[in-house]
């Protein structure tokens, strides 16, 4: 079993859709999470920062953590076009990432116009 | 306010031969950490430097090497390439201590194709 599960999709949407996007774990340690965007050929966008439980909003995006059931989803309101990357969840159990982050396979997401 | 820059963004060797990766981080931050990305796969983490030394390690063999400049730029080195090293090179760069949110910025990546 793998610290990190991501389904790798594809995940297609129509444009203006909720998009759910989740990652499971299974290491207990981890305390850190986030969530990065890789458009193809380039290097990941960090999206989404949580520590510990709970949920955090920025704009059209919503991080949620369960540290409980080790689960962490991704909410992305009104899709769009542009919104078609692959999403990665990313973790770590030592603030700064001195352990590395660990991250999912990635979820590759399209809008469809 | 400078992103993270890695060069070349893309590299040819053959197997055996050594490489040499470049990666200047973020205006203002102190950490470097290396990734390898494999096709289809997320990153997974090579090591990280702080303060000129490394700070962590993820499972990389030790002819995957590595050094952090005083101006906080870093490169990789990987000696006796074989095809499975064929990947994108990520750097990440972020501020340890003090202030800083401690999040890690990517670059852009450098692709090493090995034959």
């Amino acid at each position: 079993q793998k610290e990190v599960e991501q389904d790798p999709g594809p995940l297609s949407v129509p444009e203006g859709a909720i998009v759910s996007l989740n990652c499971t774990y299974s290491n207990s340690a981890f305390q850190y999470f986030m969530w990065y965007r890789q458009y193809s050929r380039k290097g990941p966008e960090l999206l989404m920062y949580t520590y510990s439980s709970g949920n955090k909003e920025d704009g059209r995006f919503t991080a949620q953590v369960d540290k409980s059931s080790k689960y962490i989803s991704l909410f992305i309101r009104d899709s769009q076009p542009s919104d078609s990357a692959t999403y990665l969840c990313a973790m770590s159990a030592v603030r700064g990432g001195a352990d590395g982050l660990t991250f999912g396979k990635g979820t590759h997401l399209i809008i469809q116009p | 306010e400078t992103g993270v820059t890695q060069s070349p963004t893309h590299l040819i060797k053959t197997r055996g031969q050594q490489v040499t990766l470049r990666c200047s981080s973020q205006s203002g931050h102190n950490t470097v950490s290396w990734y390898q990305q494999a096709l289809g796969q997320g990153p997974q983490f090579i090591f990280q430097y702080y303060r000129e030394e490394e700070n962590g390690r993820g499972n990389f063999p030790p002819r995957f090497s590595g050094l952090q400049f005083p101006n906080y730029s870093s490169e990789l080195n990987v000696n006796a390439l074989e095809l499975d090293d064929s990947a994108l090179y990520l750097c990440a760069s972020s501020l340890e201590g003090g202030q800083g949110t401690d999040t890690q910025y990517f670059g852009p990546g450098t692709r090493l194709t090995v034959l």
